[in-house]
C-alpha cells in the first residue's frame, strides 16, 4: 500500500521564479493538506483541499496557490519566490478531513537562492 | 488565536532513563490534541490523538495524557531508536488545520 508520495524531493530555485510541487495521497484518502516547515520549526498550515475545492487556508499570501485533481492528487504552486520561502513542504492526506490523523509524505525540500 | 508551546526544546537521555515532554496549549474549543514523531529528513508520523481532559493513550514505551491546559508525552525506559523530534499539535473547532508546536528534539544515548 503506497503511502503519500511527493515530488520532487529536492529543488533549487532563484528569487522571483515559480515552483510547482506535487502530491499523491495515500490510497483511499480524499483530502490533501499542505504544510510548510522551516528549519527548526513545526509545520505551518498552508491550505487543505477536499472535493477539488480549497476548504481552508492558513495565513499565507496569494503567491501560494493549489489545486486538487479528480484522482485526489494535488499540486502546490508558489509564485515570485522569496528567500524566506526556503523550507520543507509537506503534503498530508486523510479521509474526509475530519480527523487530525494525517499521513505525511517525506516532503519537498525547496531552496531559494 | 491558538497557541502551542513545547518544552524542553531539546532533551538528552541515557537509555532506560524515563522522562516526560510537555505541550502547553490555548485553543478556542479543542477538537483534538495530536502527537507526532518526526525523524530527520522525513515527514511527521502520527502517534496519538487525545480529545478530552483525563484521556490517556499508550503505545509501546510512549504514553500521552491530557489536561485542560497541557499534554504530556511520557517515555518509559527509552531506547536509542526513540531518538526523534516529537511534535504536538491542536485542532480547534474553527476548522481543519493542525496548529503545531516547534517540537522537542529527543536524543537517547546507549
Amino acid at each position: 500500500d503506497a503511502g503519500v508520495t511527493q515530488s520532487p524531493t529536492h529543488l533549487i530555485k532563484t528569487r522571483g521564479q515559480q515552483v510547482t510541487l506535487r502530491c499523491s495521497p495515500k490510497s483511499g484518502h480524499d483530502t490533501v493538506s499542505w504544510y510548510q516547515q522551516a528549519l527548526g520549526q513545526g509545520p505551518q498550515f498552508i491550505f487543505q483541499y477536499y472535493e477539488e475545492e480549497e476548504r481552508q487556508r492558513g495565513n499565507f499570501p496569494d503567491r501560494f496557490s493549489g489545486h486538487q485533481f479528480p484522482n485526489y492528487s494535488s499540486e502546490l504552486n508558489v509564485n515570485a519566490l522569496l528567500l524566506g520561502d526556503s523550507a520543507l513542504y509537506l503534503c498530508a492526506s486523510s479521509f474526509g478531513g475530519e480527523t487530525g490523523e494525517l499521513f505525511f509524505g517525506e516532503g519537498s525540500r525547496l531552496t531559494v537562492l | 488565536e491558538d497557541q502551542v508551546t513545547q518544552s524542553p526544546e531539546a532533551l538528552r537521555l541515557q537509555e532506560g532513563e524515563s522522562s516526560s515532554l510537555n505541550c502547553s496549549y490555548t485553543v478556542s474549543g479543542l477538537r483534538g490534541l495530536f502527537w507526532y514523531r518526526q525523524d530527520p529528513g522525513k515527514g511527521p508520523e502520527f502517534l496519538f490523538t487525545l480529545y478530552s481532559a483525563g484521556e490517556e493513550k499508550e503505545k509501546e514505551r510512549l504514553k500521552a495524557t491530557l489536561t485542560k491546559k497541557e499534554s504530556f508525552l511520557h517515555i518509559t525506559a527509552p531506547k536509542p531508536e526513540d531518538s526523534a523530534t516529537y511534535l504536538c499539535a491542536v485542532r480547534s473547532n474553527s476548522g481543519y488545520a493542525l496548529n503545531f508546536g516547534k517540537g522537542t528534539s529527543l536524543l537517547v544515548t546507549p
